[in-house]
């Protein structure tokens, strides 16, 4: 089986911008994830989706938007870029049941100038 | 906010010899995983434990869980050069595993 994917690998922005990452979970998973990691804040917990729901969310501001398509398929938006913005941002994919492992990609690298 | 607690923040070891990690949690959980990044890498899954469960074993890995403590450990026996890499532990405490919480993370070096 294909692993998650994540596209694109590297992305440079200036402030102001908006942006849009992709995501394509394991074939089969209809849950996917997003986390942001920094330096500074560590592992931080965007959202998640399910059967294109979206069914948790962390502590974001509402620039962080993200949406799930029929295929599992997903997007994560972030308006109105700031510096502190800059970060890996990861997706990771499961069944959806309990107690299943999340399969990470490899992430996207977003930096804003 | 950080559930998980990681410590030591760093450890080197040589090649051969183990290497055990801690997590300290705060609330409740369901289940409680153990990643691993390499590395300008995305994490990959190592073990998970649930609750109810006090030992886990994968391999080299050994997990343990004590809930009356909320802590956990992870042992990695005979440790290789490529066992070098940030370990973290997460925390589902939310039952849908859909949001795991984790900690800042151990670097773990493996000298050759």
């Amino acid at each position: 089986k294909a692993g998650v994917t994540q596209t694109p690998r590297y992305l440079i922005k200036t402030r102001g911008q908006q942006v849009t990452l992709s995501c394509s979970p394991i074939s089969g998973h209809r849950s996917v994830s997003w986390y942001q990691q920094t330096p500074g804040q560590g592992l931080q917990f965007l959202f998640e989706y399910f059967s294109e729901t979206q069914r948790n969310k962390g502590n974001f501001p509402g620039r962080f938007s993200g949406r799930q398509f029929s295929n599992s398929r997903s997007e994560m938006n972030v308006s109105t870029l700031e510096l502190g913005d800059s970060a890996l941002y990861l997706c990771a994919s499961s069944p959806g049941g309990n107690n299943q492992p999340q399969h990470f990609g490899d992430g996207t690298r977003l930096s804003i100038l | 906010s950080q559930q998980g607690e990681e410590d030591p923040q760093a450890l080197s070891i040589q090649e051969g010899e183990n290497a055990t990690m801690n997590c300290s949690y705060k609330t409740s959980i369901n289940n409680l995983q153990w990643y691993r990044q390499n590395s300008g890498r995305g994490l990959v899954h190592l073990i998970l434990i649930r609750s109810n469960e006090r030992e886990k074993h994968s391999g080299r890995l050994r997990v343990t869980l004590d809930t009356s403590k909320k802590s956990s450990s992870l042992l990695i026996t005979a440790s290789r050069a490529a066992d070098t890499a940030s370990y973290f532990c997460a925390t589902d405490d939310t039952g849908a595993n859909s949001k795991l919480t984790f900690g800042k993370g151990i670097t773990l070096s493996v000298r050759p």
